[in-house]
């Protein structure tokens, strides 16, 4: 069975630290991976998303960057936080291939504290 | 930008009583999907619709999609005090790749 992993469940940074989020999938190949941000008591805003190792798709501009090194491996890095960038975030995947009608799965999320 | 918006943000209800939350979109949909998320956990995927049906079902959920209003419904009957969380209708584009949620529903049922 597939399943995905998401670590730390929670972190708290300082401003201007690096950051490094990473999501492993186990159980399939090929997964289309996202990265979603949720504010509190918001809905989920997608930040990226990969069809394919080396392939990274940004939906909005972020003091944020998502790599693929992996076909199973998704980070969301960030060389310099701010105070804005606090948040849950929460990687996700989907069977790739090319077929629609298909559920993201997702991980437990980390909430991000930067002080 | 989202591309769902839920109705209401919030709804709070007596056991037993029926839940119906709505969603809206903007643009043209391959399927809706609606999703729960216990407070600070993960989503969890409990029913999709395709552009081309009207309704679903499984279980106590119920889902409309009217997609020449680019609107759909989840109806939740006989709710649980267990029901309590946050519901999401999500919308996955044409094109297949991107899955996009909206701002959700804050669903409590007292018992």
């Amino acid at each position: 069975s597939q399943t995905i992993h998401q670590w730390p469940a929670t972190l708290v940074q300082p401003v201007g630290s690096p950051l490094s989020l990473e999501c492993t999938v186990e159980g399939t190949s090929n997964p289309n991976l996202y990265w979603y941000r949720q504010a509190a008591g918001r809905g989920l805003q997608l930040l990226f998303y990969s069809v394919g190792i080396g392939q990274i798709s940004s939906e909005v501009p972020q003091n944020l960057s998502a790599s693929r090194p992996q076909d199973r491996q998704f980070i969301l890095s960030s060389k310099k936080l701010l105070l804005s960038d606090s948040g849950f975030y929460l990687c996700a995947w989907k069977l790739g291939g090319g077929n629609m009608n298909t559920e993201a799965f997702f991980g437990q999320g980390t909430r991000l504290t930067v002080v | 930008s989202q591309q769902g918006e839920e109705d209401p943000q919030a709804l709070s209800i007596q056991e037993g009583e029926n839940a119906t939350m709505n969603c809206s979109y903007k643009t043209s949909i391959n399927n809706l999907q609606w999703y729960r998320q216990n407070s600070g956990r993960g989503l969890v995927h409990l029913i999709l619709i395709r552009s081309n049906e009207r309704e679903k079902h499984s279980g106590r959920l119920r889902v409309t999609l009217d997609t020449s209003k680019k609107s759909s419904s989840l109806l939740i009957t006989a709710s649980r005090a267990a029901d309590t969380a946050s519901y999401f209708c999500a919308t996955v584009n044409t094109g297949g790749f991107k899955t996009i949620f909206g701002a959700g529903t804050r669903l409590f049922v007292k018992a």
